[in-house]
């Protein structure tokens, strides 16, 4: 059973570009979970969504970040007019039901490196 | 969700117990704890967790003092790469976002 996937692993992006990461949960997993580390910091909650629903965006910067998970397909995190202080390793999580008593499993993050 | 207080770093020799310490002084009735690691800038493992029992599993085990105040994360046989930065959570049983910490650097060492 392949685990949580995310692409590309590394994304280098110029100031102003547009990055697109990509998650792709467990296979039965319909609870995705984004997080943002900075170098050398800990891991910070960014989002939480369901099939085609967000359910907690409170760790979401207000401007140019958003997620999705659509119906079919992976979940993706936009970021729009990419500056410096986005470079990060970002990490996709996903649970087999909702996240009361129930772990997440990581996937292996994408390094985003804005030039 | 409450948080939690670890050592910063810990060495332990290959082979031997390693011991990981977390004080959750303020946790309630219906937080669990969470343990994972992560690996030089791998994405976060999962360990184990618990609510008030004593929990086994094929990694670790997690030990929970009777007034759930603290807990003791332990990797019977360390090896040389369980050497990572273990994080532990808690976290309510409704939603709750994962709050990871500093964490503690754990080295082994040969």
């Amino acid at each position: 059973n392949a685990g949580v996937m995310q692409n590309p692993r590394h994304l280098v992006r110029r100031r102003g570009q547009e990055a697109r990461l990509r998650c792709s949960p467990m296979k039965g997993h319909s609870h995705v979970y984004w997080y943002r580390q900075l170098p050398e910091e800990g891991l910070k909650f960014m989002v939480y969504l369901q099939k085609e629903n967000i359910i907690d965006e409170s760790g979401m910067p207000k401007e140019r970040f958003s997620a999705e998970f659509p119906k079919e397909g992976p979940s993706i995190l936009r970021i729009q007019q990419v500056v410096r202080g986005d470079s990060a390793a970002y990490f996709c999580a996903s649970s087999l039901q909702g996240p009361a008593n129930n772990e997440q499993f990581f996937g292996p993050g994408t390094r985003l490196t804005v030039l | 969700d409450a948080k939690t207080t670890q050592p910063p770093s810990m060495d332990c020799a290959e082979g031997r117990a390693a011991n990981l310490p977390c004080n959750h002084s303020t946790i309630s009735g219906n937080e669990y704890v969470y343990w994972y690691r992560q690996i030089h800038s791998q994405g976060p493992q999962y360990i184990i967790h618990g609510l008030k029992n004593n929990e086994t599993n094929e990694m670790a085990s997690l030990i929970i003092t009777e007034d759930r105040k603290s807990s003791t994360l332990i990797l019977p046989h360390a090896t040389l790469r369980d050497t990572a930065v273990y994080y532990c959570i808690v976290r309510g049983d409704s939603w709750g976002k994962f709050q990871f910490g500093a964490g503690t650097q754990v080295v082994v060492t040969p």
